[in-house]
């Protein structure tokens, strides 16, 4: 069974609507982050949540919001889907390591915004 | 602006020969550097970090290289195989919030 777990793991929007990618984890961890991923630009930051009444924005934010339900649930939601939200979206948690924080990505969610 | 810039973008090597990604930082108050592996279909997963009080880190084939003067970090494949063919990602944090990662590296390892 995955640690992380997003649903769905496709999905096709069309403009303007309102859409929540799902995140749901069993590791146990406070810390969760959004990131998306586009070709040539990498991972960047939606949001983050360092514990349930912890929200941050990250880099990314204008578009988009978040909520932290309970520890394991983060949930991020397209207010009015654009096209060039278009992109592959990971879900991560992360935990303290040795040397730093050690994230885990789900398996992430490809939307399509038509 | 990234902060984390990651070159080359793509790269082809021939098995056995030795891949090397470049990444190159800004802001001194980075203080962990680690690189994540992203096989098609998955998640990114932590291949390697490092902590800039070192100046070289290794683990089985795998290699950062740090240079905190020229706030510079590299990974190193030893070896290459066809399985290391995958994306790969430099990264760097404060350890305040979150890691900022670089704009990626598609490797291929050709047999």
């Amino acid at each position: 069974d995955a640690d992380v777990t997003q649903t769905p793991r496709n999905r096709i929007t069309k403009t303007g609507k309102r859409i929540m990618l799902e995140c749901s984890q069993t590791k146990g961890h406070d810390r969760m982050y959004w990131y998306r991923q586009d070709p040539g630009l990498g991972l960047r930051l939606i949001y983050y949540s360092f514990d349930v009444k912890d929200i941050n924005k990250g880099e990314i934010s204008d578009g988009y919001s978040v909520s932290r339900q309970a520890q394991a649930k983060f949930s991020l939601s397209l207010e009015s889907a654009i096209p060039n939200q278009t992109a592959l979206y990971f879900c991560a948690t992360s935990e303290p390591g040795s040397s730093g924080e050690k994230l885990f990505f789900g398996s992430g969610t490809q939307l399509s915004v038509l | 602006q990234q902060q984390v810039k990651q070159s080359p973008q793509s790269l082809i090597v021939q098995k056995g020969g030795i891949p090397i990604i470049n990444c190159a930082y800004e802001n001194t108050a980075f203080d962990y550097f680690p690189w994540y592996q992203q096989f098609p279909g998955k998640g990114p997963a932590l291949l390697i970090a490092i902590r800039p009080d070192v100046s070289e880190k290794k683990e089985g084939r795998f290699t950062i290289s740090f240079n905190k003067s020229a706030k510079q970090f590299s990974l190193h494949i030893m070896d290459s195989q066809p399985g290391d063919s995958a994306t790969y990602f430099c990264a760097a944090d404060t350890g305040r919030r979150a890691l900022t990662f670089g704009s990626g590296t598609r490797l291929q390892v050709q047999p």
